[in-house]
Parts: C-alpha cells; sequence; structure tokens
C-alpha cells in the first residue's frame, strides 16, 4: 500500500526565517510520481512541483526547494525567506502512475507571522 | 487562468435533498477525473474515479449509491450527493490530467443543514 506522511501537524515561523515541511513516503513500486501542493485558505490546490521517482536530482524555484532522497524515501520541500503570503496548507502526494489518483500526505500547516 | 472549474464553489441544502457540483476541464478533454473529498482539517481522500462514457470506480468505503458520478462528456464530470446529510458536510474537490499535471478545481464547500 501508498503512504505519505507529514509528521509537522503546524510551523510557525517569523518572516525572513526558512523552512522545511517534511515529507516521507512509502510505496513498493519502482516507477512513483511525488507531489507537493499549496492550499490556501480559500481551498483550491495549487500545484507546486512533481517528481518522478527517477529523478533525484534537488529542484530549486525562486524560494521554493526541494531535496529528494529515495534512501530515505523523502522528498522536503524547503521556502527560503519565508512570507507572510506562504501561510497555508501544504500538502505531499504520492501517485503510482502518470497522470493517476494521488495518495495525499494530512498536511502541514504554515503559520508565517511579520 | 483556472484549467478546471468546479460549481458551484459554496453551497447549502436541506437534509434529505439532493445537490449537483459539476467538474470542468476547460479547453481540453479530460477521459478521467478524479473526485476528493476533505473534512475539515484533514487530508484529501479519493472517493472516486471518473470514467468518460463508462461506470466510475469507487474507493472503498464509498458508497456509490449515494455519490452518483456521471461523466457524459469529455470535459464535464458530476457529483450527486443525494439524501444529503449533515455528515456529509465537506470540501469536494476534483482533478484532472492536462499535459504534465495534475490540475484541481476551485472545489466546493458542501454544507447540510
Amino acid at each position: 500500500a501508498q503512504k505519505v506522511t507529514q509528521a509537522q501537524t503546524e510551523i510557525s515561523v517569523v518572516e525572513k526565517e526558512d523552512v522545511t515541511l517534511d515529507c516521507v513516503y512509502e510505496t513498493r513500486d519502482t516507477t512513483y510520481y511525488l507531489f507537493w501542493y499549496k492550499q490556501p485558505p480559500s481551498g483550491e490546490l495549487v500545484f507546486l512541483i512533481r517528481r518522478n521517482s527517477f529523478d533525484e536530482q534537488n529542484e530549486i524555484s525562486g524560494r521554493y526547494s526541494w531535496n529528494f532522497q529515495k534512501s530515505t524515501s523523502s522528498f522536503n520541500f524547503t521556502i527560503t525567506a519565508s512570507q507572510v503570503v506562504d501561510s497555508a496548507v501544504y500538502f505531499c502526494a504520492l501517485s503510482m502512475e502518470y497522470g493517476n489518483k494521488l495518495v495525499f500526505g494530512a498536511g502541514t500547516i504554515l503559520r508565517v507571522k511579520s | 487562468g483556472a484549467v478546471v472549474s468546479q460549481h458551484p464553489s459554496r453551497v447549502i441544502c436541506k437534509s434529505g435533498t439532493s445537490v449537483k457540483i459539476e467538474c470542468r476541464s476547460l479547453d481540453f478533454q479530460a477521459t478521467t477525473m478524479f473526485w476528493y473529498r476533505q473534512f475539515p482539517k484533514q487530508s484529501l481522500m479519493l472517493m472516486a474515479t471518473s470514467n468518460e462514457g463508462s461506470k466510475a470506480t469507487y474507493e472503498q468505503g464509498v458508497e456509490k449509491d449515494k455519490f452518483l458520478i456521471n461523466h457524459a462528456s469529455l470535459t464535464l464530470s458530476t457529483l450527486t450527493v443525494t439524501s444529503a446529510h449533515p455528515e456529509d458536510s465537506s470540501f469536494y474537490i476534483c482533478s484532472a490530467f492536462r499535459g504534465n499535471t495534475i490540475y484541481f478545481g476551485e472545489g466546493s464547500w458542501l454544507t447540510v443543514v
């Protein structure tokens, strides 16, 4: 069975601090896809990144960066110099097939205070 | 702009009535759409996979007779909550795959009173 664990229920930081959101996944498949989504209070899910299991390169997009380590089954997300607008719930998700259904983690509430 | 659109964004209905939520893919065809449910302060759980022209595939524990899914066209899937009860109050969100990304609709907040 597939499972995604986001152990951090809630994180509070002060603006400009760096913050890392943890994600650990479980799957027996060798091919899989990992995602991060942002959910602001309005509810919609904003796509942040997709990573396939064969691509372990870390990625940086502006203030966002992701660290994918198959050895520890982790796909952590770091926000550098956090801003109040980053406050949201962040979900890590796993999919077995490209374009298929997602298994979500419990989500991490990020609160960035000014 | 939006790639997947849901309607209505918020709906309140009386207990015992039915309510329909629409999920549309904008400017692309989606043979498969997914419906998720999210209770307050919880994660998203897949309810069913909607397949154009065929029956939906429901996840274990989801009542197919209560949550009717119709995917009658390549751009529209509907979820009808029949005989709604207060415990059905939740956030319902759909998704579709386009290009290299899974896109989600804006979601629909259902409150059953």
